[in-house]
């Protein structure tokens, strides 16, 4: 069975600094993985997502970037950290193909930027 | 752009009732529907897919789709206070992009 990972389940950040949060899968190839942040009171924003390693496509025009090193991994990062940055983030995957668009979702990732 | 609109509740409903849980969708090419439930402080986890018009059934809950009328909504007969969650509605964006769009959620409460 698949199962997808991230971390780190907290972070506290200081405003300026860096972000690196990471998303893995288990149990299946060449997924499209997804990267979404839940303000509070607010729904999922679609911010990237990925059909194949080094293909990114980006939802929302931000200081965040990702990447795909490895087939099953999933990166999003900040070099420095807007309060506006501050949300659940949180990381999908769906199996290729176009007749396959359900999405499970990771445990999540709270972000909160002072 | 495309929208997923949902009444943001609360919905409240007592132990033992039917909650109904609606979604309009402005896209009229989306095929795939989905309904995921969000416990507080939780990710969300999917509940139901739909991709047919009618009735899709699954113990306690139940989808509906109205391709026509653009509109899903989900049933939950004899709710239990686990049920307490928020209900995200999320549609496809029809072609080949893989993406969808979620609706911000209703928040049902059931009462003992």
């Amino acid at each position: 069975s698949q199962t997808i990972h991230q971390w780190p389940a907290t972070l506290v950040q200081p405003v300026g600094s860096p972000l690196s949060l990471e998303c893995t899968v288990e149990g299946t190839s060449n997924p499209n993985l997804y990267w979404y942040r839940q303000a509070a009171g607010r729904g999922l924003q679609l911010l990237f997502y990925s059909v194949g390693i080094g293909q990114i496509s980006s939802e929302v025009p931000q200081n965040l970037s990702a990447s795909r090193p490895q087939d099953r991994q999933f990166i999003l990062s900040s070099k420095k950290l807007l309060l506006s940055d501050s949300g659940f983030y949180l990381c999908a995957w769906s199996a290729p193909g176009t007749s396959q668009e359900t999405q499970y979702f990771g445990p999540g990732t709270r972000l909160l930027v002072l | 752009q495309k929208e997923v609109e949902q009444n943001s509740g609360p919905l409240s409903v007592p132990e033992g009732a039917i909650a109904s849980l609606n979604c309009t969708y402005s896209d009229r090419v989306s095929q795939s529907f989905f309904w995921y439930r969000q416990y507080s402080g939780k990710s969300p986890e999917l509940i139901m897919s739909i991709y047919s018009n009618g009735d899709k059934e699954d113990g306690r809950f139940t989808a509906q789709l109205n391709k026509a009328s653009q509109y899903v909504s989900l049933l939950i007969r004899d709710s239990q206070p686990s049920d307490s969650a928020t209900y995200l509605c999320a549609v496809d964006s029809g072609g080949s992009n893989y993406k969808l769009t979620f609706g911000k959620g209703t928040l049902l409460t059931v009462n003992p």
